[in-house]
């Protein structure tokens, strides 16, 4: 079975500039959550999806949206890109909302220049 | 609210030698604690955890770690560090019904 499939792995982006990234859960996982990962704040919870719908949302601004497709897949978009969101955004899934295992993708490393 | 501290931010041992990575964590409910690991460049990789019954609890690559209440921790040891357990842990509760927070790490060198 696949795990959780994250593109791209790398990214750079210009200040003020949008980016989208993706995550493909694992097959017959419905939740999905983003997290952020930099040297000075450490993990952060950005949202969370079930069934396509966003359950919670961490502490981060407007600038950071997501969604979920049908199939389960996510995407997260950040616009009004800033030098402080360079970080890597990790994805991870769970079969449900209740289930205590979450699987995590390999990241993406976005930098903004 | 839920969370996790992981003392000390490094961690260097002698292959060979005993691991013990620290966390504590702060709960008003019973907790569900986890461990992961995290290579360079990759993501995270879950360890063990901890969600109800036996205490101590059994993960991949030899590592355990114990449950105590009293305590309100969940160190995670190895009792002979390898060279490939270089990399940094990552203790996590499980907040409400759905995600994780983490504490901020702690990176593990092992000495040849």
């Amino acid at each position: 079975k696949a795990g959780v499939t994250q593109t791209p792995r790398y990214l750079i982006k210009t200040r003020g500039q949008q980016v989208t990234l993706s995550c493909s859960p694992i097959s017959g996982h419905r939740s999905v959550s983003w997290y952020q990962q930099t040297p000075g704040q450490g993990l952060q919870f950005l949202f969370e999806y079930f069934s396509e719908t966003q359950r919670n949302k961490g502490n981060f601004p407007g600038r950071f949206s997501g969604r979920q497709f049908s199939n389960s897949r996510s995407e997260m978009n950040v616009s009004t890109l800033e030098l402080g969101d360079s970080a890597l955004y990790l994805c991870a899934s769970r079969v449900s909302r209740g289930n205590t295992e979450a699987f995590f993708g390999q990241g993406t490393r976005l930098t903004v220049v | 609210a839920q969370s996790v501290t992981q003392l000390g931010s490094h961690v260097s041992v002698s292959e060979g030698a005993l691991v013990l990575l620290r966390c504590n964590y702060s709960s008003s409910v019973p907790p569900y604690l986890f461990w992961y690991v995290q290579y360079p460049n990759q993501g995270l990789q879950l360890l063990l955890k901890y969600t109800t019954g036996a205490t101590l609890v059994k993960g991949i690559n030899g590592f355990e770690a114990e449950f105590k209440k009293s305590e309100t921790s969940f160190h995670l040891t190895k009792p002979s560090a390898h060279m490939s357990d270089a990399a940094e842990y990552f203790c996590a509760v499980r907040v409400n019904n759905n995600d994780m927070r983490f504490g901020a790490g702690t990176r593990l060198t092992v000495k040849p």
